[in-house]
């Protein structure tokens, strides 16, 4: 139980254009979900709280116009990259809180993005 | 916020020996401490957690002590082997419904054969 997935795993696109990444919650419910931001070498960074049927919490220093998230439903939540440019190549992460008192956090096996 | 620093950044090990990675945080309200590890291009993988409500917590070779007084826990891993090498992170979080996690910057382990 408590798996989480993600969508694409990899994804290339060009300086300009938009991506979306799908983060799914497959055998349980998510009212929340978190979207980090991983680049190499380096730590995950959390960028915003996603809360299912609400705006989504940001955290400072993440622009909200440039990272939409939008989180439709109980097992869905997505970020869409908005005019990407190369700095925003990096590995994003989705979890959703589960367990005893929604403590852990369960990651999805994370998007790779590269911006060229 | 939350501060969690982690130490050491990098660390090398002969195969069998054991491994200590430490970290400290700064919100004397979080009380819940996981520990992850995450191979190259993967998930974190929750390996080890501890609630503030106990000092100690072992699952075989891996072992988690927190002090809540000096606000530090660390892992422990014994009898390490080369499959544990990864980058180890540790984080905090309070444990109150939907509480945001703080990661350290994480611990590359090499355990050479």
């Amino acid at each position: 139980g408590a798996v989480v997935s993600q969508h694409p795993s990899w994804v290339i696109c060009k300086s300009g254009t938009s991506v979306k990444i799908e983060c799914r919650s497959l055998d349980f419910q998510a009212t929340t979900m978190f979207w980090y931001r991983q680049f190499p070498k380096q730590s995950l960074m959390l960028m915003a709280t996603s809360n299912e049927g609400s705006k989504a919490t940001y955290e400072q220093g993440v622009e909200k116009d440039k990272f939409l998230i939008n989180h439709a439903s109980l097992t869905l939540s997505t970020l869409t990259v908005t005019s990407a440019h190369p700095e925003d190549s990096s590995f994003y992460i989705c979890s959703a809180p589960g367990g005893q008192g929604f403590i852990e956090q369960y990651f999805g096996p994370g998007t790779r993005l590269t911006v060229t | 916020g939350e501060n969690v620093e982690q130490h050491p950044s990098t660390l090398s090990v002969q195969e069998g020996d054991s491994a200590v990675i430490k970290c400290t945080y700064s919100d004397s309200a979080s009380n819940y401490f996981p520990w992850y590890k995450q191979e190259l291009g993967k998930r974190p993988q929750l390996i080890i957690d501890i609630r503030s409500n106990v000092g100690e917590k072992k699952d075989q070779r891996i072992a988690v002590t927190l002090n809540k007084t000096a606000k530090h826990f660390s892992l422990h891993i014994t009898e390490t082997q080369p499959e544990d090498s990864a980058v180890y992170f540790c984080a905090a979080s309070r444990s109150s419904g939907y509480s945001t996690l703080t990661f350290g910057k994480g611990t590359m382990l090499l355990v050479s054969p």
